[in-house]
C-alpha cells in the first residue's frame, strides 16, 4: 500500500482558512485520495475524496497536484468544531480497507 | 436513516473472559469493516466482511479474534480470553454495495481489560 506523509500537527485561528498538506509520492494510477477526520472520542468521519481533479463539497475542498504526488485539504473557514485529527489515505480501487497513518492534529484557536 | 450503531459503547472485562462487540450497519449497507485503535495510536484495519462472507481478514490477530456478519442481525467481533493488550477502541464502519464507497463509522466500543 502506498504511504502518505502528513505534518504531525497544525494550528489555525477560527474563521480563517486552513490548508492541510499530504505527500504521497508513491501513489499509483488506481489510488484514490481520501480524507477522513476523527473528532475527540468519536469514530472517523468521511470528509472528501478525489482521483485527479480538484473536488469541492460542503465540508471542504481537495486540491490535487498535477503529478498526483501531493494533495491539500482546504477548510475554507475553520471553526472550533473542526479541531480533529485529519487523515490522508490512499485507497486502491477495489480495495475495501482503509490504511490510516498518524494524521495531522488540527488545533483551532478562538 | 440511522447511522452505524455499535454496542456496547463501553465494555469492561477481566483477563481471560470473552468480549463480544456488535455492529449494526446503516440501512442498505452490505459491507462491514472493523478497525482497532490502541491508546495513543492510529486506527488499524482488522477485517472486512460482507453478508455471510469474510472478504479480507489480513489485519486480524491470528488467535483469539473472530468476526462474523450473518444473514440476519448485526456483525459481531468476538475476542476470546482477553488480555490487557486488547484494551482499545474498536470501530465498525459500513458502506453500500460497492466496496470502494465511502465508509461510515460508528461511535466505537471502548474495551477495557482489567
Amino acid at each position: 500500500d502506498a504511504k502518505t506523509t502528513q505534518p504531525n500537527s497544525m494550528e489555525s485561528n477560527e474563521e480563517e482558512p486552513v490548508h492541510l498538506p499530504c505527500n504521497h509520492s508513491t501513489i499509483s494510477g488506481t489510488d484514490y485520495i481520501h480524507w477522513y477526520r476523527q473528532l475527540p472520542s468519536q469514530g472517523p468521519e468521511y470528509v472528501i475524496h478525489g482521483l485527479t481533479s480538484n473536488v469541492n463539497n460542503r465540508m471542504a475542498s481537495l486540491a490535487i497536484a498535477e503529478d498526483r504526488k501531493s494533495s491539500t485539504l482546504i477548510l475554507h473557514r475553520a471553526t472550533l468544531r473542526d479541531a480533529a485529527v485529519y487523515y490522508c489515505i490512499l485507497r486502491r480501487v477495489n480495495t475495501g480497507k482503509l490504511i490510516f497513518g498518524q494524521g495531522t492534529t488540527l488545533q483551532v484557536k478562538p | 436513516n440511522a447511522g452505524v450503531m455499535q454496542n456496547p459503547r463501553h465494555l469492561v472485562r477481566r483477563r481471560g473472559q470473552e468480549a463480544r462487540l456488535r455492529c449494526s450497519p446503516m440501512k442498505g449497507h452490505s459491507h462491514v469493516y472493523w478497525y482497532r485503535q490502541l491508546p495513543e495510536e492510529g486506527l488499524k484495519f482488522m477485517v472486512y466482511l460482507q453478508k455471510e462472507n469474510i472478504i479480507d481478514e489480513s489485519g486480524m490477530p491470528k488467535e483469539r479474534f473472530s468476526a462474523e456478519f450473518p444473514k440476519e442481525g448485526p456483525s459481531i467481533l468476538r475476542i476470546q480470553q482477553v488480555v490487557r493488550g486488547d484494551s482499545a477502541a474498536y470501530f465498525c464502519a459500513s458502506s453500500p454495495l460497492l466496496e470502494t464507497d465511502t465508509q461510515y463509522f460508528g461511535p466505537g466500543t471502548r474495551l477495557t481489560v482489567l
